[in-house]
């Protein structure tokens, strides 16, 4: 139990395009879910909590217009990067909490190359 | 605020010798401790979490790790390590108090086993 999926794994697009990646919770609602974005041999930098039916809350630093958050049901959460540019390339990783739980559920991860 | 420290970058161990993955926290309240493992490319699996009740968790894969208040810490342990535990290990925690459920993670330690 407890499987998040994203969608695409891997994307490759061309600077000035925008990219849409999808989080979904595959067997559990989730209220709440995590967009992180990891940098080579690094940690994972909390981007933004995401709550089903309301906006987005992002960290300090993260720039909302640029990556659009929307969370349209307990199973779906997407993040859409818009007019990438090659320093936005990154793995991006989101995660999940089950309702009225402690334990973030992460997916597989997307790696964005912008060239 | 709520941070992780992770005092190790690398951990080399041989095949068979036990490991051990140092974190130590700090919070302004009761922690809640988790261990992620992230193999290349991939997202974060979950191994094991401290919530309440034993100092001495058990998680997936033969992990186990043991909560000390006093010391504030949160190591990852194994009896005895395989090649295949190779992996970058994360530390995270949450405070109690925190409704919203996020983590605040380690800068991660990647464990090297020998064969």
């Amino acid at each position: 139990g407890a499987v998040v999926s994203q969608h695409p794994s891997r994307v490759i697009c061309k600077s000035g395009t925008s990219v849409k990646i999808e989080c979904r919770s595959l067997d559990f609602q989730a209220t709440t879910m995590f967009w992180y974005r990891q940098f080579p041999k690094q940690s994972l930098m909390l981007m933004a909590t995401s709550n089903e039916g309301s906006k987005a809350t992002y960290e300090q630093g993260v720039e909302k217009d640029k990556f659009l958050i929307n969370h349209a049901s307990l199973t779906l959460s997407t993040l859409t990067v818009t007019s990438a540019h090659p320093e936005d390339s990154s793995f991006y990783i989101c995660s999940a909490s089950v309702v009225g739980g402690d334990t973030q559920y992460f997916g597989p991860g997307t790696r964005l190359t912008v060239l | 605020a709520q941070s992780v420290a992770q005092p190790e970058d690398q951990v080399n161990v041989a095949e068979g010798n036990p490991l051990t993955v140092k974190c130590t926290y700090s919070v302004s309240g009761n922690p809640y401790l988790f261990w992620y493992v992230q193999y290349p490319n991939r997202g974060l699996q979950f191994l094991l979490k401290y919530i309440t009740g034993d100092n001495l968790v058990k998680g997936s894969y033969g992990f186990e790790a043991e909560f000390n208040k006093s010391q504030t810490s949160f190591h990852l342990k194994k009896p005895s390590a395989l090649v295949s535990d190779s992996a970058l290990y994360f530390c995270a925690v949450r405070d109690w108090n925190n409704a919203g459920n996020m983590l605040t993670f380690g800068g991660g330690t990647r464990l090297m086993v020998k064969p």
